[in-house]
């Protein structure tokens, strides 16, 4: 069975240039995550979904930074006119019910790291 | 805020060995604890959860304690493999909207040989 599927695995941007990254959840999760991991640090919550209802998105760190999921399954994060700050690894996560639920617990995708140059 | 701080940053052991990584929180209200280990590279992967009724949980060579009362969990690793080599991160939930997942920055582990 397929796992959490991030694409690309690397990208290199410009600084100013618009990326889009995308998550291919695993079939049938519910709840969809996205954060920010920085180098040495760990993940930082940016979004949350569940289904196609973005119910968090207290964590995106500006307005440059947008999240869709508009079917319930796939996942993208835009991220418009990049700067160097937004280098980081950019994970996410499924998993099969809310996120409150004990035996419901978070896969991983194996992340993008985006590099702003 | 909730916060989620783990202990030690780091740390070096020989392959064999035992050792003791912990997590303090101030989640408020509790859900449930998670503990998941990240390869260089990968994403996280889950090794435990527990809620507050449950004192500890093993997976293999992995035991993690939870004391609800303190706030405080441990994850202890016995014979430590090589493989073992990872970031060792401590996740916490709360219990209502908007206080979902709070995220420790990882103790990184190496064992070497």
């Amino acid at each position: 069975g397929a796992g959490v599927s991030q694409s690309p695995r690397y990208k290199v941007a410009k600084r100013g240039q618009d990326v889009a990254l995308r998550c291919d959840p695993i079939s049938g999760h519910v709840s969809l995550f996205w954060y920010q991991q920085a180098l040495g640090q760990g993940p930082e919550f940016l979004t949350y979904f569940q289904n196609e209802a973005q119910l968090d998105k207290s964590g995106l760190p500006s307005d440059r930074f947008f999240a869709e999921r508009p079917e319930g399954s796939v996942s993208t994060l835009k991220i418009q006119r990049t700067q160097q700050e937004d280098s980081a690894v950019y994970l996410c996560a499924s998993s099969l019910a809310s996120v409150y639920s004990y035996n419901s617990p978070l896969h991983f995708g194996n992340g993008t790291r985006l590099t702003v140059t | 805020k909730n916060q989620v701080e783990q202990s030690p940053q780091s740390l070096i052991i020989l392959e064999g060995k035992n050792c003791t990584l912990q997590c303090n929180y101030t989640v408020s209200p509790f859900s449930n604890l998670r503990w998941y280990k990240q390869d260089t590279g990968r994403g996280p992967v889950s090794l435990t959860i527990m809620t507050f009724s449950e004192n500890t949980k093993s997976n293999g060579r992995y035991t993690a304690t939870l004391d609800a009362d303190t706030k405080q969990s441990s994850l202890h690793i016995t014979a430590s493999q090589l493989s073992d080599s990872a970031s060792y991160i401590c996740v916490v939930s709360g219990a209502d909207a908007g206080n979902m997942l709070t995220f420790g920055g990882g103790t990184r582990l190496m064992v070497k040989p």
